[in-house]
């Protein structure tokens, strides 16, 4: 069974930063891409970054480029974003997501995790 | 970025008739390379992840009862559920993943 558990989420000050982390299981975490997808408190979802297999492709929200960097370690079955000066608008649930194509590029999310949140407020 | 815009925001429909949300892309999101439309659509209810329906605009995901379909191609695309269960009570998003920015639509809310 897949199993994505998201962690790391709280309460943060403007400006400050947070690790996320995405712990995979149930799949063959090393040949699929992954991605971090929020949601504001009833809002609709927003794509924030992914990346390939291998690390070799990487993209960004606009909103987050320059401030968050999603990583992952293959070994441990883990996906990460660091999250950088954090301002009130990235408050959200963030959810990790499975990408469902094997090595061959990105395309729709097949599982997700229950996401983990994220509070930014002083 | 694709801009994605869903209609209607809201949707009521009785138990057992058909509901129909649609999907419009600011550019084609058909691949002409494979013939494939870089569309999805998942369902989100209360308090849980989104679920994903329908990849490739028209394919059901495994599990995914058949009273749900996708049709469309290249910028306007449908999410038709045939006969509406009381389970189906959901938010459903399209999602286009032909570019990054992956961008969703605003979401439509269905009700009973």
């Amino acid at each position: 069974e897949v199993q994505l558990v998201e962690s790391g989420g709280g309460l943060v000050q403007p400006g400050r930063s947070l690790r996320l982390s995405c712990a995979a299981s149930g799949f063959t975490f090393g040949d699929y891409a992954m991605h971090w997808v929020r949601q504001a408190p009833g809002k609709g979802l927003e794509w924030v970054s992914g990346i390939n297999w291998n690390s070799g492709s990487i993209g960004y929200a606009d909103s987050v480029k320059g401030r968050f960097t999603i990583s992952r370690d293959n070994a441990k079955n883990s996906l990460y974003l660091q999250m950088n000066s954090l301002r009130a608008e990235d408050t959200a649930l963030y959810y990790c997501a499975k990408d469902s194509l094997t090595r061959s590029g990105w395309s729709d999310f097949d599982y997700w995790g229950q996401g983990t949140l994220v509070t930014v407020s002083s | 970025d694709i801009v994605m815009t869903q209609s209607p925001d809201s949707l009521a429909v009785s138990l057992g008739e058909r509901a129909t949300i649609n999907c419009k892309s600011s550019q084609s999101v058909l691949y002409s390379s494979n013939n494939k439309n870089y569309l999805g659509w998942y369902q989100q209810k209360p308090g849980q992840p989104p679920k994903l329906l329908i990849f490739w605009a028209s394919t059901r995901q495994s599990g995914v009862p058949d009273r749900f379909s996708g049709s469309g191609s290249g910028t306007d695309f449908t999410l038709t559920i045939s006969s509406l269960q009381a389970e189906d009570v959901a938010v459903y998003y399209c999602q286009q993943y032909y570019r990054t920015p992956y961008t969703f639509g605003q979401g439509t809310k269905l009700e009973i």
